[in-house]
């Protein structure tokens, strides 16, 4: 089956500051998604992505299929922005997870 | 519109009980799936449905069944909870988008078996 990484596992920032996420993918898929889990366990969709860059406020992210990646930008980090973040890709009208990057912004 | 619903948010079963985790959508979604969550392994694929009817395993289906009568509605059955089904369960509605799907969670439910 597909394999997916995600890096870096674990991610610590102060407010304010910009990070970047990957997602490694192992084979063609027909979509991709980025997730966003809060401290109450709820998944958050954050983008729907199988190609291209999407914006959305301070969160924006690219994909290159071609390449088998993809990447989640947050700029000027907030608390609230803490949690872990999941990328998935779709084979066949299902997912396969990454394992995810623990995010935690301190004030 | 409430998306999906998964009830209960919480059950503690003794081992060798069962029961039947529900998922119900509205948003009139033809493909629906149950994942399990547990600690560093990500989501991973239990059963899926892409339509009223049909019904296949996933990635970690062993000791779980499902079926689909309705589109709306999507429940997992535990035939006999063992502990190493406590778990987070997590259900999705998706539908098809330009080259693919786009799936919505619910909000979990968190199972123990002891």
């Amino acid at each position: 089956g597909i394999q997916v990484e995600q890096s870096p596992p674990d991610l610590i920032l102060q407010e304010g500051a910009n990070s970047t996420l990957r997602c490694n993918f192992s084979d063609s898929v027909n979509n991709l998604q980025w997730f966003h889990q809060n401290p109450w366990g709820q998944l958050i969709n954050l983008f729907y992505i199988p190609s291209g860059t999407k914006q959305n406020g301070r969160l924006s992210a690219t994909t290159v299929a071609t390449e088998r990646y993809s990447l989640l930008y947050i700029s000027s980090s907030q608390t609230t922005d803490s949690g872990v973040y999941f990328c998935a890709v779709e084979g066949y009208s299902t997912l396969t997870f990454g394992k995810g990057t623990m995010l935690l912004v301190s004030p | 519109n409430a998306g999906v619903t998964q009830t209960p948010k919480f059950q503690v079963l003794k081992t060798g009980q069962s029961m039947t985790l529900q998922c119900a959508q509205d948003m009139n979604h033809e493909y629906m799936s149950w994942y399990r969550q547990d600690p560093g392994m990500g989501l991973r694929l239990i059963h899926y449905s892409v339509g009223a009817g049909i019904t296949d395993q996933g990635e970690v289906p062993n000791g779980y069944n499902v079926s689909r009568s309705t589109t709306e509605d999507f429940p997992l059955r535990l035939l006999s909870a063992a502990p190493s089904q406590t778990s987070v369960y997590f259900c999705a509605s998706s539908y098809s988008q330009t080259g693919g799907t786009e799936a919505f969670f619910g909000q979990g439910t968190r199972l123990t078996v002891v």
